[in-house]
């Protein structure tokens, strides 16, 4: 069965430091997301990306963040300069249509 | 504003035992459900949605989920319980046009044998 793949699951770096976060979605799926969940708080929505430009972004995903799908397989996060509040757990998550979303394992983050 | 509320932080049920888990929802439209399940270590399974139709609907695992308008509920249920269902359960809502997911807090389930 087809699944969503995530690297690395984990992620350490040290304040100031940007970090690129990788997601392969399910091969036939046109709808990509990334989530967050901060330790012991809810999974929050940070961005939708369809037809290759963001649909929705939430205010969590500021300036700093930035996704991009560089091929045809890949969608990535990038956090420029990476604060300690961003240490989560981060969430790939992709669809066929706008309505079910499967979900990658998650990458952890923790910023020194 | 849209919202999900999991009443219960965390439920302990003895092995073969019912459960319900509860989820209440706000959300201006028709809206499409979830509920996730994660396992430690895990990313989010889907255990089954509610888009329109029979209000009851059935997931994987023996799960089934009730929605019920007017309360504004989706709650989670299994006639008995295995081991292998202690996990972390996510109610979520989704908006319709974009997919965004709104989740609940999450229930962590305890499984006592």
């Amino acid at each position: 069965e087809p699944e969503v793949t995530q690297t690395p699951s984990h992620q350490v770096t040290q304040m100031g430091q940007e970090v690129i976060l990788r997601c392969v979605p399910i091969s036939n799926h046109l709808y990509f997301y990334w989530y967050r969940q901060i330790l012991g708080q809810k999974v929050e929505f940070l961005v939708s990306f369809y037809n290759n430009e963001i649909s929705e972004k939430s205010e969590i995903f500021d300036d700093q963040f930035s996704v991009e799908r560089p091929d045809g397989s890949n969608f990535t996060l990038k956090i420029r300069s990476t604060k300690l509040e961003d240490s989560a757990m981060y969430f790939c998550a992709s669809s066929e249509t706008s309505d079910t979303q499967y979900f990658g394992p998650g990458t952890r983050l923790t910023v020194l | 504003a849209q919202s999900v509320t999991q009443p219960d932080i965390h439920i302990t049920v003895s092995e073969g035992a019912s459960l319900e888990l509860r989820c209440n929802y706000s959300y201006g439209a028709t809206p499409y459900l979830f509920w996730y399940v994660q396992s430690p270590g895990q990313g989010l399974q889907l255990l089954l949605k509610y888009f329109s139709g029979d209000t009851l609907v059935q997931g994987i695992k023996g799960f089934e989920a009730e929605f019920k308008r007017s309360q504004s509920s989706f709650n989670l249920r299994k006639p008995s319980v295995h081991w292998s269902d202690a996990a972390e359960y996510f109610c979520a809502v989704g908006a319709q046009d974009t997919g965004k997911l709104i989740f609940g807090q999450g229930t962590t389930l305890q499984v006592k044998p």
